[in-house]
């Protein structure tokens, strides 16, 4: 089966730097992909790591070790706008018609 | 990036009744096209993947009987909830694989109510 699990809520205080963890054990593996999604709304992509390591674009960060089948979402100089749900989701397969099976998504509340 | 409309934005009808939501690439081609529903404060589940011109591929649980799904075109890809209860209210949302080809683009949702 497939199985991405991640921390429920989490709480951050404006200007920090928070990490949201995601593990995962899926069929197969061809890259893993950050999702932000504010209440209401479709979720826009954040990040795509298919190989070990960081990936940096601003204030966002994503780390992936294949390995452990574990990824990180790191988000520095923290802004109040960031408060959203922050999903993980894995492309177990390659191609087009590749589909995306997604973690239970971690509520981020962030505070003044 | 690609964009992806899906209409309409929010639908409320009445228990026994059949909801159809459009999804549409407006900038891209689609082969493929996801369908994913969405309960308050819980992730995105896949419900299916729609293929243009062939039959669409259920994921386990989902009634495909009730969930009916047409691919007839490359860019329009439609979702009709067949005798609606208020159990599949929810929120909808659709995708589609556009340019560069790792990023799945979605659609703004569509809110269903069943009254």
């Amino acid at each position: 089966g497939q199985n991405i699990d991640q921390p429920t809520e989490m709480t951050a205080t404006e200007g920090a730097i928070v990490q949201i963890n995601c593990t995962y054990q899926t069929s197969g593996f061809n890259g893993l992909f950050w999702y932000q999604q504010h209440a209401g709304e479709a979720p826009t992509f954040l990040s795509y790591n298919v190989l070990d390591g960081l990936e940096e674009k601003g204030r966002f960060s994503s780390f992936l070790s294949r390995s452990k089948g574990y990824s990180y979402l790191l988000l520095k100089e923290l802004q109040m706008k960031d408060s959203a749900s922050y999903l993980c989701a894995v492309a177990p397969y390659g191609g087009a018609t590749n589909k995306l099976i997604f973690g239970t998504g971690t509520l981020l509340a962030v505070q003044p | 990036g690609a964009v992806v409309s899906q209409h309409p934005s929010w639908v409320i009808c009445k228990s026994g009744t059949s909801v159809k939501i459009e999804c549409r690439s407006l900038d891209f081609q689609a082969t493929t096209m996801f369908w994913y529903r969405q309960f308050p404060k819980q992730s995105l589940m896949l419900m299916a993947t729609s293929n243009e011109g062939s039959k669409a591929t259920y994921e386990q649980g989902v009634e495909k009987d009730k969930f009916l799904i047409n691919h007839a075109s490359l860019t329009l890809s439609t979702l009709t909830v067949t005798s609606a209860h208020p159990e599949d209210s929810s929120f909808y949302i659709c995708s589609g694989w556009g340019l560069p080809e790792y990023e799945q683009y979605f659609g703004p949702g569509t809110r269903l109510t069943v009254t």
